[in-house]
């Protein structure tokens, strides 16, 4: 497909488990971002890849939470020990270098739902 | 106070009414302002991206920046039942913008 995609979309899962959530970005883009939508408030910055490296992961809000882009292509955002507040919409982008600024390519987004 | 604020509505106008979106913001350090458009389920896609206080049409979208004011808008002329949608407006302070600072979104309503 052309855009950025996301899977699972919808995940549902217990307290205290782990997830994984996968991001496959447009090709060709070479920094990869997750953010974290809250119901009924804007997108909320995680990290951000250039290549393999995390350029910048001030967002991640504990050590729960960690990302890695292996291959500097497909990223997979890692979530133990699940909490209720972790439930959000979280939505991978992707940018190309030389792109309009500020412009990034969100995927549809995986729904995580924490019972 | 947040960074940015934003009514998050629900606003709604009937087809063809002219739309006004508002965002205030308080970290004078923001220099670059996008508007983002996300439909029900689905991510959130760049409408317009300005870095300089005045006006940016587009279409039937006009952005508005107010540095002084801190303070930005987003107009839409003749309003369609497809502009249904949460308007995010969106905030950086650096060239190349990936850590965006967002407000809540309005969530429009455009009745045909």
């Amino acid at each position: 497909g052309a855009g950025v995609s996301q899977t699972p979309s919808n995940k549902v899962t217990e307290k205290g488990k782990y997830v994984e959530l996968r991001c496959d970005p447009i090709s060709g883009h070479t920094a990869l971002y997750w953010y974290r939508q809250s119901l009924g408030q804007g997108p909320e910055f995680l990290i951000y890849f250039q290549g393999t490296g995390a350029a910048d992961d001030s967002g991640l809000p504990n050590d729960r939470f960690f990302a890695v882009r292996p291959e500097g292509s497909v990223s997979t955002l890692k979530i133990q020990r699940t909490e209720r507040g972790d439930s959000a919409v979280y939505l991978c982008a992707s940018s190309f270098q030389g792109g309009v600024p500020g412009e990034l390519f969100f995927g549809e987004g995986s729904r995580l739902t924490v019972l | 106070q947040k960074e940015v604020e934003q009514d998050p509505g629900p606003l709604s106008v009937p087809e063809g009414a002219i739309v006004s979106l508002n965002c205030t913001y308080s970290n004078s350090a923001f220099q670059y302002f996008m508007w983002y458009r996300q439909y029900s389920r689905k991510g959130p896609e760049l409408l317009m991206y300005t870095y300089s206080s005045g006006n940016k049409e587009d279409g039937r979208f006009t952005a508005q920046v107010d540095k002084s004011s801190k303070y930005i808008s987003l107009f839409i002329r003749d309003s369609q039942p497809s502009d249904s949608a949460t308007y995010l407006c969106a905030m950086d302070s650096r060239a190349g913008s990936y850590q965006l600072t967002f407000g809540k979104g309005t969530k429009l309503s455009v009745i045909p």
